[in-house]
């Protein structure tokens, strides 16, 4: 079992629709990330968590430490915001990685 | 400014062969992590330096191997390739590493072994 899991594996929206991403992980960490990765492999660092919220023009990101759950939102979802957005926690001197969130936006 | 920059972009090699990466870090960054992508999965972490000195290490086996030389650029050695070393290799610059807001991720190498 991975100890950073992500879901849904796969999304897809209309434009204009709230977008939900959900990362669960299992072991005690100090910092969680969220990336965004294009086609291509360029990968985007959008929010660094280690408690509460964080808010970004339409991204908001939010962390609850007690039960190790974050959830990466997309108010007004716009087909440029299609990719893969993955979550990455700090494990001691390590970095997990979920599978990542595959992101497709329908105009 | 400049951004992280990799070369080369694209690399082939056959099973045995070594191979060197290389990444040049944000201007002022101290830290270089390195990471494995293989097709449709996550990254997954190599090894990190800061200011020269290994700073974390991932479960990869002693065949991948880094420096970080005094102007923070870095370099990612593989020697007796696998096929299964087939990914986009990324690097990453901060300042600090991962308890910092922000990495400044590069554009990869993609190395195909044959």
């Amino acid at each position: 079992k991975n100890e950073v899991e992500q879901s849904p594996q796969n999304l897809t929206a209309q434009e204009g629709e709230f977008i939900t991403i959900n990362c669960s992980y299992s072991v005690g960490i100090s910092a969680l990330h969220w990336l965004q990765q294009h086609p291509g492999g360029g990968i985007v660092s959008l929010f660094m968590l280690s408690s509460g919220k964080k808010k970004h023009g339409r991204l908001i990101a939010t962390i609850n430490i007690q039960e190790k759950h974050s959830s990466l939102h997309i108010t007004a979802s716009h087909p440029r915001d299609s990719a893969v957005y993955i979550c990455a926690v700090k494990y001691n001197n390590d970095m997990r990685f979920g599978a990542g969130t595959r992101l497709t936006v329908k105009p | 400014e400049t951004g992280v920059t990799q070369s080369p972009t694209h690399l082939i090699k056959t099973r045995g062969q070594q191979v060197t990466l290389r990444c040049s870090s944000q201007s002022g960054h101290n830290t270089v992590s390195w990471y494995q992508q293989a097709l449709g999965q996550g990254p997954q972490f190599i090894f990190q330096y800061y200011r020269e000195e290994e700073n974390g290490r991932g479960n990869f086996p002693p065949r991948f191997s880094g420096l970080q030389f005094p102007n923070y650029s870095s370099e990612l050695n593989v020697n007796a390739l696998e096929l299964d070393d087939s990914a986009l290799y990324l690097c990453a610059s901060s300042l600090g590493g991962w308890n910092q807001e922000t990495q400044y991720f590069g554009p990869g190498t993609r190395l195909l072994v044959l």
